[in-house]
C-alpha cells in the first residue's frame, strides 16, 4: 500500500539555526499538505503544493514540492519558540477505482524542538 | 468565524462503560472524518463520511461506531472502551468538489480510559 516517509523523527535545535524535514512517498502525489500541530493541539493545515517543482514561501518557511511528486520538504530559517510542534506531510491516499474521498495518508511526522 | 467544534475536550472513562464524542461544523462540509491519534504518532483514520454516506477504515475495530444525523454534527460512539483506547480523537471536515484535499481539524477529544 502507499507509503509516506517522514525524516527526521525528532529535530533538536537552538533558536535561531535552520530546519528542515522531508517528507518522501511511495507513489507519485497529486498534491502535498503540510500540517502542523503544536503540542497539546490538533493538526492546522499549513499549505497545499500541487506542481511538479513547485516552491511556495510562507514568511521564514518554505515549501518544496519534487519534480517527480514523490517527495518534499519543509524548511524553517532562523527557528523561533513557536515554531515548536510536530510538522506532518500528507498526501492524497491512491485508491483502486480512483475515489478515496479526499482521505490522506499522513508521514509519521518530525518532532521539532527549539532551546531558546 | 466558520469551524469545527468538539465537545467535550477531555472526557475520562472507565474501562468497558460506553462514550459518546461529538464533533459540530459550521463550515457546511459534506465529508467529515473521524482520527484517532496516540501519543507521538499520525492521525489514523477510523471512518468518514461524505453526505450522509459511511465509509469503514478496514482496521477499524467494531467497538468503534459512528452516527451522521445531519451535516453538522457527527458523533463517535465507543462502545466498549478498553485501555488501548485512550487517545486524542480528532474530527475533521473537508469540503468535496472543492478542487481541494485540505482538512480542517477539531481541537480534539482527548480520552482517558481508568
Amino acid at each position: 500500500g502507499q507509503q509516506v516517509m517522514q525524516i527526521p523523527q525528532y529535530q533538536h535545535v537552538q533558536e535561531g539555526e535552520d530546519f528542515t524535514t522531508y517528507c518522501n512517498s511511495s507513489t507519485t502525489l497529486s498534491n502535498i499538505q503540510w500540517y502542523k500541530q503544536r503540542p497539546g493541539g490538533h493538526p492546522v493545515f499549513l499549505i497545499q503544493l500541487v506542481k511538479s517543482g513547485e516552491v511556495k514561501k510562507q514568511k521564514r518557511l518554505t515549501f518544496q514540492f519534487g519534480e517527480a511528486k514523490k517527495n518534499s520538504s519543509l524548511h524553517i530559517t532562523a527557528t523561533q519558540t513557536t515554531d515548536v510542534g510536530t510538522y506532518f506531510c500528507a498526501g492524497p491516499r491512491s485508491a483502486a477505482g480512483g475515489t478515496s474521498y479526499g482521505k490522506l495518508t499522513f508521514g509519521q511526522g518530525t518532532i521539532l524542538t527549539v532551546h531558546p | 468565524d466558520a469551524m469545527v467544534i468538539q465537545n467535550p475536550r477531555y472526557q475520562v472513562t472507565q474501562f468497558g462503560k460506553p462514550v459518546t464524542l461529538s464533533c459540530s461544523q459550521t463550515l457546511n462540509h459534506n465529508v467529515m472524518y473521524w482520527y484517532q491519534q496516540k501519543s507521538s504518532q499520525a492521525p489514523k483514520l477510523l471512518f468518514h463520511y461524505y453526505d450522509k454516506d459511511f465509509n469503514n477504515e478496514a482496521d477499524t475495530p467494531d467497538n468503534f461506531q459512528s452516527r451522521r444525523p445531519n451535516t453538522s454534527f457527527c458523533f463517535l460512539d465507543i462502545r466498549s472502551p478498553g485501555l488501548g483506547d485512550a487517545a486524542m480523537y480528532l474530527c475533521a471536515t473537508r469540503s468535496r468538489g472543492s478542487g481541494t484535499d485540505t482538512q480542517y481539524f477539531g481541537p480534539g477529544t482527548r480520552l482517558t480510559v481508568l
